[in-house]
């Protein structure tokens, strides 16, 4: 079965250290990688998704990540976070076969220290 | 530009009440149309979605059901609230191909609370 797995529930970083977020996941074809960030009580945005093609791909925000498929990885980048960054995290994977759905992880929770 | 407007925000509805929660999308046609729940401290979860007029499929057994009436409407809906209910509800859309393909993109979602 198609599943995502974020190791981190809770990451702590010093604002403009970098940030490395991890993302693995399972599923049988090529798959559609995508990583949304939430703000406490709010809606998930767009962060980037990859489809195909370069591996490394760039997104809002200073964000990029990178498509490793030996490790079945997608994992989130920033050189150097800011405050503002604080939020959780989702990576997800698209089954486009079954009505363009999402399979999301559960979350890391970025806490950011100044 | 489409966009994507989801209310009530915020209820606090009492345990055997009904539940409405509509969503609209607006800019785009026949769109992938999805509810998705967030119970505190857990992850999204699929509930139902619908690639057109009066197509639903549920993901899971549940107290919940929904409906399309219209193509860029989708409602989430309840007989009677369990408390097992509370959470945080999101709509989103989707359409395949074109600049916008392939990709959801959510609302800004409705507290749920059973009380």
């Amino acid at each position: 079965a198609q599943s995502v797995t974020q190791p981190d529930i809770h990451i702590t970083v010093s604002e403009g250290a970098s940030l490395e977020l991890r993302c693995n996941y399972s599923y049988g074809a090529t798959p559609y990688l995508f990583w949304y960030v939430q703000s406490p009580g709010q809606g998930l945005q767009l962060l980037l998704k990859y489809f195909s093609g370069d591996t490394l791909v760039q997104g809002i925000k200073g964000f990029e990540a990178e498509f490793k498929r030996s490790q079945s990885s997608f994992n989130l980048r920033k050189p150097s976070v800011h405050w503002s960054d604080a939020a959780e995290y989702f990576c997800a994977v698209g089954l486009m076969e079954y009505g363009n759905k999402l399979v999301f992880g559960a979350g890391t929770i970025l806490r950011v220290k100044s | 530009s489409q966009t994507i407007h989801q209310w009530p925000a915020t209820l606090v509805q009492p345990v055997g009440s009904p539940l409405s929660l509509e969503c609209t999308v607006e800019g785009t046609s026949n769109p992938n149309l999805y509810w998705y729940r967030q119970a505190a401290g857990r992850g999204l979860q699929l509930l139902f979605y619908s690639v057109g007029i009066g197509q639903i499929s549920s993901e899971v057994p549940q107290n919940l059901s929904a409906s399309r009436p219209q193509d860029r409407q989708f409602i989430l809906s309840s007989k009677k609230l369990l408390l097992s209910d509370s959470g945080f509800y999101l709509c989103a859309w989707s359409v395949l191909g074109g600049e916008w393909g392939n990709t959801i993109y959510f609302g800004e979602g409705s507290w749920l609370t059973v009380v």
